[in-house]
C-alpha cells in the first residue's frame, strides 16, 4: 500500500522568499507523484506531476518539484513567493507506477501556505 | 462551462435525513471518484467507479452509497445523515488512458445538524 507524508500543516513565508513544501512517499512500485493546489472555496487543480523520465518537473505558476528516489521525496519549490500562492497544497501518489487498470491516488493531509506582505 | 460540476454547492440538513450529492462531467472520462475533505485529514476516498458497471468502496465507505447512472453522472448518497458526516465533498474524474491525473469539481459543503 502506498502512503504520503506531508510534515507540518502550515508554512508561512514572506513575499519574494523561497517556498519549500515537503512530501515523502511510500510505494511498493515505481510511483507516479502529483502536487495539487486548492485555492480558497475551490476544488483541487493539478500543479504538476511526475510519471517517468526527467526527475525535475516544472508546473504552473513557477512551481517545480524534484523526484528523488533515494530519499523517497517529491518536494515542491518556488524561488519567489507571490501573495496569490496562498493556498492549500496536497501531495499525492498513485498506487501503480504504470497506468494500470485499477490505479487510485492517495493524498497527503495537505499543507497550508501563507504569504506575508 | 465547468468540466466537472457538483450540486448542490452547499447543503444544511438534519440528523437522520437522506441526502444525495450529484456530480456530472463533460470530460468524457470513464473513471469517477467521491472524496471527503476534513481539516487536517486531507482527502479520503469514499467510492470510485472505473466504468458504468464498476463500483468500488474506498477507505471510508461506511454510511455512504453511490450510483453511476451514466458515464457522465455519479451520485453519492447518505442514507441517514449523522453529524460526523459534516465535511466538504469532492467529485473527481480521470481518463482510463492517462497517468491518473484527476480533475475535481468545486465541492459540496455539507453540514449535518
Amino acid at each position: 500500500a502506498q502512503s504520503v507524508t506531508q510534515l507540518g500543516s502550515h508554512v508561512s513565508v514572506s513575499e519574494g522568499a523561497l517556498v519549500l513544501l515537503r512530501c515523502n512517499y511510500s510505494s511498493s512500485v515505481p510511483p507516479y507523484l502529483f502536487w495539487y493546489v486548492q485555492y480558497p472555496n475551490q476544488g483541487l487543480q493539478l500543479l504538476l506531476k511526475y510519471t517517468t523520465g526527467a526527475t525535475l518537473v516544472k508546473g504552473i505558476n513557477g512551481f517545480e518539484a524534484e523526484f528523488k528516489k533515494s530519499e523517497t521525496s517529491f518536494h515542491l519549490t518556488k524561488p519567489s513567493a507571490h501573495m496569490s500562492d496562498a493556498a492549500e497544497y496536497f501531495c499525492a501518489v498513485s498506487d501503480q507506477g504504470t497506468a494500470g487498470a485499477n490505479s487510485k491516488l492517495t493524498f497527503g493531509k495537505g499543507i497550508t501556505l501563507s504569504v506575508r506582505p | 462551462d465547468a468540466d466537472v460540476t457538483q450540486t448542490p454547492r452547499n447543503r444544511i440538513t438534519k440528523t437522520g435525513k437522506r441526502i444525495m450529492l450529484e456530480c456530472s462531467q463533460t470530460k468524457g472520462h470513464d473513471r469517477m471518484y467521491w472524496y471527503r475533505q476534513d481539516p487536517g485529514l486531507g482527502l479520503r476516498l469514499i467510492y470510485y467507479s472505473f466504468d458504468v458497471k464498476d463500483i468500488n468502496k474506498g477507505e471510508i465507505s461506511d454510511g455512504y452509497s453511490v450510483s453511476r447512472q451514466a458515464q457522465a453522472k455519479f451520485s453519492l448518497s447518505l442514507e441517514s445523515a449523522i453529524p460526523n458526516q459534516t465535511a466538504l465533498y469532492f467529485c473527481a474524474t480521470s481518463d482510463f488512458h492517462g497517468p491518473d491525473t484527476q480533475y475535481f469539481g468545486p465541492g459540496t459543503r455539507l453540514t449535518v445538524l
